[in-house]
């Protein structure tokens, strides 16, 4: 168990539609790293936010947003969904300074199906 | 842009047989370089990682990768592979300088023959 908590572990939806996805990290983490895992593009990395704020962009879509709360969890939005945005999702955190060694800890992921 | 290359999409492996799964990777100055390890329906876990120093780096499981610079390489091996190394295996890589964000490849199924 790494300690980072997703939910839902799945969901279907369909196309237009608009999805939450949650994470609670690790305790003390104050980062947070949002991956997409599809078959065609591999892991991708979407968004990473510190202690509340946003820090790196990567091919996130106009789409998707995500925000980090006070209490450290995050969510990431998914909206006006498409038949390509199904895919598992997942959460990463890591500790101050734990960017600096790169150990990211996983979530399970969600897995999100678009009909 | 840092870039890692998996260039095997499936290694099959007699258990017992020495495993070895090819990473080479492409990024501005020193590199960091990691192995995950992703078991079915499962998130990713963190295996061993490079930073600098001995270019052998042992981690969790037996694992164990070599970084050569010369070559660009970070190969994972394991001297005898076990049934339960059945997995997708992600090679990653971070520049050290300034771009926080991990960059994985498209991962190398392992499958260990009993």
């Amino acid at each position: 168990d790494s300690g980072v908590t997703q939910t839902p572990k799945h969901l279907i939806t369909a196309t237009g539609q608009r999805v939450t996805l949650r994470c609670s990290p690790r305790s003390g983490d104050l980062s947070v790293y949002w991956y997409q895992q599809s078959l065609d593009q591999g892991l991708q990395f979407l968004i990473q936010y510190y202690n509340g704020e946003e820090r790196a962009k990567g091919n996130i879509l106009e789409r998707f947003s995500a925000q980090q709360f006070p209490d450290l969890h995050s969510e990431l939005n998914l909206s006006s969904l498409e038949l390509g945005d199904s895919a598992l999702y997942f959460c990463a955190s890591s500790a101050i300074g734990g960017q600096v060694t790169g150990e990211l800890f996983f979530g399970e992921g969600s897995r999100l199906t678009v009909l | 842009a840092q870039s890692v290359a998996q260039p095997e999409d499936q290694v099959n492996v007699a258990e017992g047989n020495p495993l070895t799964v090819k990473c080479t990777y492409s990024v501005s100055g020193n590199p960091y370089l990691f192995w995950y390890v992703q078991y079915p329906n499962r998130g990713l876990q963190f295996l061993l990682k490079y930073i600098t120093g001995d270019n052998l780096v042992k981690g969790s499981y037996g694992f164990e990768a070599e970084f050569n610079k010369s070559q660009t390489s970070f190969h994972l091996k394991k001297p005898s592979a076990l049934v339960s190394d059945s997995a997708l295996y992600f090679c990653a890589v971070r520049d050290r300088y300034g771009n926080n964000r991990l960059a994985f490849g498209k991962g190398n199924q392992v499958v260990v023959i009993p």
